[in-house]
């Protein structure tokens, strides 16, 4: 079957960093992506990795091992307003979404 | 980034109802479009796949005759709630996708009476 593994809740401190793991096993691979969701709202997106190795986009890095099955986001300077669910998704060779639980991310002051 | 609308953003509506929710893309065309529905506290949920001039497929354990999904153009997609009932009452997500990345509405949420 299909399966994205990602831990169900975080904390971390404001101002430090934070790395979000996600593992994926799907029926083919044609992209990985990390969505932020703030309660009550719809995902938004903030990264997509479809090669190998680290894409950076401000406070906020995504990185690829496609060999591995394996992703994480990496969130620098966090803020308060950084508290949110993170989703990993996986679009696999139908180019169909398969969704990860979420991790829920709560930063404190 | 692609656009994505949803509209309405929230209704209410009665039991036994039928409420419509339209997904559109805005600055692209969309050839597959999903809907997702979001129980709280949890991830989301794919409902269905649609894709333009062909008949939505569904995941399993979803009513299509309840949820029906129209995918009329490569714009828009509509998702009909029949019948509604309160404990269909849940926020509702469309996803637009072309070229194997797309971009998400913001959601409709519908509480049934």
């Amino acid at each position: 079957g299909q399966n994205i593994d990602q831990p169900t809740e975080m904390t971390a401190t404001e101002g430090a960093i934070v790395q979000i793991n996600c593992t994926y096993q799907t029926s083919g691979f044609n992209g990985l992506f990390w969505y932020q969701q703030h309660a009550g709202e719809a995902p938004t997106f903030l990264s997509y990795n479809v090669l190998d190795g680290l894409e950076e986009k401000g406070r906020f890095s995504s990185f690829l091992s496609r060999s591995k099955g394996y992703s994480y986001l990496l969130l620098k300077e966090l803020q308060m307003k950084d508290s949110a669910s993170y989703l990993c998704a996986v679009t696999d060779s139908n180019y169909q979404l398969i969704w990860g639980a979420g991790t829920k991310l709560i930063i404190k002051p | 980034g692609a656009v994505v609308s949803q509209h309405p953003s929230r209704v209410i509506c009665k039991s036994g109802t039928s409420v419509k929710i339209e997904c559109r893309s805005l600055d692209f065309q969309a050839t597959t479009m999903f809907w997702y529905r979001q129980f709280p506290k949890k991830s989301l949920m794919l409902m269905a796949t649609s894709n333009e001039g062909s008949k939505a497929t569904y995941e399993q354990g979803v009513e299509k005759d309840k949820f029906l999904i129209n995918h009329a153009s490569l714009t828009l997609s509509t998702l009909t709630v029949t019948s509604a009932h309160p404990e269909d009452s849940s926020f509702y997500i469309c996803s637009a996708l072309a070229g194997g990345v797309g971009d998400f509405g913001p959601g409709t949420r519908l509480l049934v009476l």
